[in-house]
């Protein structure tokens, strides 16, 4: 069983301020790392899918870097707004059978 | 596009009973997974179709099946349903192969209560 950890569990971000949060996951079960946003009331919508070490997406104001050789993800947020405020998850594609392991998300609330 | 439909949004059952949840995924999207999430855990992976076939499981009892259409619908049943199945059921598809390459596509999900 592959074992995700997202840290913090939770963040209070004044808005207009930038914030990061990470991902962790065994490096020797790599295959995808994906990360979802999910706010309340609405279905987890795909932000990333991550593959290769050393990558970097970016989408607005919010990006995402990969090293696969140590385990782990960046989300980064730059100048937080309130519609930024839900859960925020990663999800590992270890190659097995398994479908997608997910983390239990970092629940970020932006305050005005 | 027409998102991800599942169907109910809710449903509260009774110990014992079953009960069949059903997913239509994107248009064209051919792979369609299921999550389970309880309180204090993360979506947990139920299974995975790809053209009607279940290419992948994930570590859930005998009672927890599921099936895929011609038509990419889906569904997922529970038998003998337990007070410990109460939780929020997603349903996602994704289009190309599926798999862990393609990013998913979430229903809102259906909510089970059992009593």
């Amino acid at each position: 069983i592959l074992n995700v950890e997202q840290s913090p569990q939770s963040l209070h971000v004044q808005e207009g301020d930038s914030t990061n949060f990470t991902c962790s996951f065994p490096s020797s079960n790599f295959y995808a790392l994906h990360w979802y946003r999910w706010e309340t009331a609405k279905s987890p919508e795909a932000l990333f899918v991550m593959t290769l070490n050393g990558d970097e997406k970016k989408k607005g104001r919010i990006s995402a870097t990969l090293n696969t050789k140590e385990g782990y993800s960046y989300l980064y947020i730059k100048g937080s707004q309130p519609e930024d405020s839900a859960t925020y998850l990663c999800a590992l594609g270890g190659g097995g059978a398994d479908g997608l392991t997910f983390g239990k998300g970092t629940h970020l609330i932006i305050q005005p | 596009k027409a998102g991800v439909t599942q169907t109910p949004r809710y449903l509260i059952k009774t110990r014992g009973q079953q009960v069949t949840l059903s997913c239509s995924p994107i248009s064209g999207h051919r792979s369609v997974s299921w999550y389970q999430q309880t309180p204090g855990q993360g979506l947990q992976f139920l299974f995975e179709y790809f053209s009607e076939t279940q290419r992948n499981k994930g570590n859930f009892p005998g009672r927890f099946s599921g099936r895929q259409f011609s038509n990419s619908r889906s569904e997922m049943n529970v038998s003998t349903l337990e007070l410990g199945d109460s939780a929020l059921y997603l349903c996602a598809s994704s289009s190309y192969q599926g798999g862990e390459f393609s990013p998913l596509h979430f229903g809102n999900g259906t909510r089970l209560t059992v009593t």
